[in-house]
């Protein structure tokens, strides 16, 4: 019983556009988000946050939205550059209850030149 | 550099061996933790420990011992390797903050054959 789920496993844009990843979850208990980034042969980088309290948290070129009522968050990268190619896991916990992430599958993001 | 060093980055073992995977952090975190990332599944947890002297299952724990040893280090051993657990392993340390996130390091890729 996956609790985090990211339902697209890859995802091809051009440079300069919009990549939107986005991500579902089941847990009510969940109300911490975090978006990690992996490149090959490489631990997972913290890359952006939003609490609960929150429905939007922008960090330069990166925003991540919330939608608690539909357990859904999506991350927004504008513009897509070649170096934005990576594996993105999206995050979650429930915080000051326990801080342990749960991950999703991952979605591979290729930024086309 | 500061940071979550583990060793080693890879290891191939027959079925039926035993090896420790061992992860030393240098950020004074409380928290440390083993994950192991497969395709399509996203980082799993494997165990983890809050604080020095705790240990703890997460999603995954069969097949699988953790030691805190002391604060800095949290080593993960295989008493006997199967097919199954070949994967990439990871542990990530993370402190008490706003963002819950974690570092990690840079992973151990583990091959039994």
């Amino acid at each position: 019983d996956q609790q985090v789920k990211q339902n697209s496993p890859s995802l091809s844009v051009q440079e300069g556009r919009i990549s939107i990843l986005n991500c579902d979850y089941t847990n009510s208990m969940f109300d911490y988000f975090l978006w990690y980034k992996k490149y090959p042969a490489e631990g997972p980088t913290f890359l952006i946050s939003i609490s609960s309290i929150k429905d939007k948290n922008e960090d330069g070129r990166f925003t991540v939205f919330l939608n608690k009522s539909a357990k859904h968050l999506s991350l927004h990268i504008v513009p897509s550059q070649p170096g934005d190619s990576a594996v993105y896991f999206c995050a979650a916990t429930p915080g000051a209850a326990g801080n342990k992430l749960t991950f999703g599958g991952g979605t591979r993001v290729l930024v086309k030149p | 550099n500061a940071g979550v060093t583990q060793t080693p980055k890879f290891q191939v073992l027959k079925t039926g061996q035993s090896m420790t995977l061992q992860c030393a952090q240098d950020m004074n975190h409380n928290s440390m933790y083993w994950y192991r990332q497969d395709p399509g599944m996203g980082l799993r947890l494997i165990y983890y420990s809050a604080s020095e002297g705790t240990t703890d299952k997460g999603e995954v724990p069969n097949g699988y011992n953790v030691s805190r040893l002391n604060k800095r280090e949290f080593s993960l051993r295989l008493e006997s390797a199967a097919p199954s657990q070949t994967s990439v392993y990871f542990c990530a340390s993370g402190g008490a903050g706003a963002n819950y996130g974690y570092t990690f390091g840079s992973g151990t890729r583990l091959t039994v054959v």
